[in-house]
């Protein structure tokens, strides 16, 4: 069965400090790991998209690393804003363009 | 440009009664997805067109459900006797429908059944 696990499920962390989340996958085959940015009460918006020949991809203070082999990727976000305060979700699209979406994890950013 | 568009952007029903969500898509883009959220959760996959046609529906939960794109641009998702279980934000997304083209989506539809 496809899934895609996060962790941590939430976390806090202040504001100027820099963090990682994880995402493990078992979707298969695979085509591309994507990371979106969901802000309370509106629609996710993407942030990056990797294919299975990238292992590092990055969008300002944001930097999603994939390791193909092991099916596992993380986002860095690095000297975190206030603005950063969101769900963070790892999507994995197989071969038929199915996406398979994980639960995200909540990153708090306190002043 | 203008991005998705999801209407109405909230909505209360009664259990039983029937309700049409409704997306406009960005032009152009021939892909568009229906996705479930509930609290805390990630989106839960509901039917993908391509064009007009429905090229996966298998994540309907049941026949209560069904939705529909005629012209290939504005999609509707129709809910009949709505059960208190379907209370949750209704996401469309739409992209060009490359394997690499990122989603966008709209702001959701949150659905209330009390």
């Amino acid at each position: 069965k496809n899934q895609v696990e996060q962790s941590p499920q939430s976390l806090i962390i202040l504001e100027g400090k820099n963090c990682t989340l994880q995402c493990n996958y078992t979707v298969s085959p695979f085509s591309n790991l994507r990371w979106y940015k969901q802000d309370t009460g509106r629609g996710p918006v993407s942030l990056t998209i990797m294919t299975f020949s990238e292992n590092t991809k990055s969008n300002g203070r944001y930097t999603a690393t994939l390791d193909a082999d092991t099916k596992q990727s993380s986002l860095h976000i690095t000297a975190s804003q206030l603005s950063d305060s969101a769900s963070y979700i790892c999507v994995v699209n197989n071969a038929g363009n199915m996406l398979t979406f994980g639960g995200g994890t909540r990153l708090m950013v306190k002043p | 440009g203008a991005g998705v568009s999801q209407t109405p952007s909230n909505k209360v029903t009664e259990k039983g009664k029937y309700v049409e969500l409704r997306c406009d898509p960005i032009s152009g883009h021939t892909a568009l997805y229906w996705y479930r959220q509930s609290l805390g959760q990630g989106p839960e996959f509901l039917i993908y067109f391509q064009g007009t046609g429905a090229a996966d529906d298998s994540g309907l939960p049941n026949d209560r459900f069904f939705a529909v794109r005629p012209e290939g641009s504005v999609s509707t998702l129709k809910i009949q006797r709505t059960e208190r279980g379907d209370s949750a934000v209704y996401l469309c997304a739409s992209s060009l429908g490359g394997q690499n083209s990122p989603l966008h989506f709209g702001n959701g539809t949150r659905l209330t059944v009390t």
